[in-house]
């Protein structure tokens, strides 16, 4: 395992439709999260997951977006009529608990168009 | 609300200088930090972190300090050198239940 992985690396869509990111976390953590990084910003919180279960959403978190974990190994980000406001890059960041550094992935850059 | 920041949007030091980067917090409630590096087009890279029940830890050429009595952070880099370039970024973590929060960053250049 190298690491965590992001797929896929640029994405670029119309205003309206549909897109789904994935996120493979190192297999060992039990956590994984997604933050959303617009230029010269910091990551923002999206969510997150222990195992399957998600645990906490960001405010930023419309109900155009929706993130899955199924059985706790990678993870899906989707994101529903899609707006040119969400052109950011997608990060995805895994850690074995509160307590450890996130390993981060090199993120979905999206841009809508 | 409460937030972490950063004092300097932007740092350029001289290759083989020291370098400091500082961040601001403002929650009293975190107790665990985490400075992190991004170059462009890369994912941020954990760099170090520090627990609050201490106010310094090194790493290699890196060396965080904390300040809890005026919530301030500190990343010294020491013999910067060209590949040290990058937005630094502090998180913190309010709730050890939830997830880090970042501040803005810090764009450090090495002039050779």
């Amino acid at each position: 395992d190298t690491g965590v992985s992001q797929n896929p690396r640029h994405k670029i869509t119309k205003r309206g439709q549909n897109v789904t990111f994935r996120c493979d976390p190192i297999s060992e953590h039990n956590r994984l999260y997604w933050y959303r990084q617009t230029l010269g910003q910091g990551p923002e919180f999206l969510t997150y997951f222990q195992n399957e279960a998600q645990l906490e959403k960001s405010r930023l978190l419309s109900d155009r977006f929706s993130a899955e974990r199924p059985k706790g190994s990678f993870s899906t980000l989707e994101i529903q009529r899609t707006e040119q406001g969400d052109s950011a890059m997608y990060l995805c960041a895994s850690s074995l608990n509160t307590r450890s550094g996130y390993t981060f992935g090199s993120g979905t850059r999206l841009t809508v168009v | 609300g409460e937030s972490v920041g950063l004092h300097l949007p932007t740092l350029s030091v001289q290759e083989g200088d020291n370098s400091i980067i500082n961040c601001a917090y403002s929650n009293s409630a975190s107790d665990y930090f985490i400075w992190y590096k991004q170059e462009s087009g890369k994912g941020p890279q954990f760099i170090i972190d520090i627990r609050s029940n201490m106010d310094k830890r090194q790493g290699q050429r890196v060396t965080v300090l904390l300040n809890k009595t005026v919530k301030h952070l500190s990343l010294q880099i020491a013999a910067t050198q060209p590949g040290d370039s990058a937005v630094y970024f502090c998180a913190e973590n309010p709730d050890r239940n939830n997830d880090m929060r970042f501040g803005a960053g810090t764009r450090l250049t090495v002039k050779p």
